[in-house]
């Protein structure tokens, strides 16, 4: 019974195409996030929405468009992709401010 | 501009000594902060987090932390190490005034040796 589920695990794909990264999550949370961490480890924050409106929306290129049909899904929607987006995504979820994330297991995305 | 600082990359430690990941931050105003551990090829999982209270909070897995609130530091500690804590731990910090936003740390790689 998965909390917080990503789809896919693995994605290779070449440069310029356009591809979507899934997140669900079963646990009533209010808040979803977007984080993309690097080679390196380190986390960046990318999108967050509350019951389905944007309220964190970091510098990333316009490539990137996240969508939220409801406040169980956020969807990453990434457009011409290039090789510096190689990086693992992690969807979370979050009841509120003073509450901590449960996270995805991650989506390794690699562009060749 | 607000920060957290994890200021060693890694930490190496004898299973059975006890432990210690260190995390500073510089926010404004009293921060909520939070640990959390990451696994190889794993998403991270929430550890433990201090909102207000007693200084000394527990967490999962036996992992506790100290707020001080002088040395603007949390500190996560643990008794007695096992090799199934290695593991890269993550500090995070969340200004009071910040709109849902965390402030995360650099990571600290541990190495339980056996």
């Amino acid at each position: 019974d998965t909390a917080v589920s990503q789809t896919p695990k693995y994605l290779v794909t070449q440069m310029g195409n356009d591809k979507s990264i899934k997140c669900e999550q079963n646990l009533g949370h209010d808040t979803m996030y977007w984080y993309k961490q690097d080679s390196k480890k380190f986390l960046k924050i990318m999108f967050s929405y509350n019951n389905k409106e944007l309220i964190i929306n970091e510098t990333v290129p316009n490539r990137f468009s996240p969508k939220s049909p409801d406040k169980a899904h956020l969807n990453l929607h990434i457009n011409s992709l290039e090789l510096g987006d190689s990086a693992v995504y992690f969807c979370a979820s979050s009841q509120g401010k003073n509450y901590g994330y449960t996270f995805g297991s991650g989506t390794r995305l690699t562009v060749v | 501009a607000q920060s957290v600082a994890q200021p060693e990359d890694q930490v190496n430690v004898a299973e059975g000594n006890p432990l210690t990941v260190k995390c500073t931050y510089s926010v404004s105003g009293n921060p909520y902060l939070f640990w959390y551990v990451q696994y190889p090829n794993r998403g991270l999982q929430f550890l433990l987090k201090y909102i207000t209270g007693d200084n000394l909070v527990k967490g999962s897995y036996g992992f506790e932390a100290e707020f001080n609130k002088s040395q603007t530091s949390f500190h996560l500690k643990k008794p007695s190490a096992l090799v199934s804590d290695s593991a890269l731990y993550f500090c995070a910090v969340r200004p009071m005034d910040s709109n849902y936003q965390l402030i995360w740390g650099a990571g600290t790689k541990l190495i339980i040796k056996p």
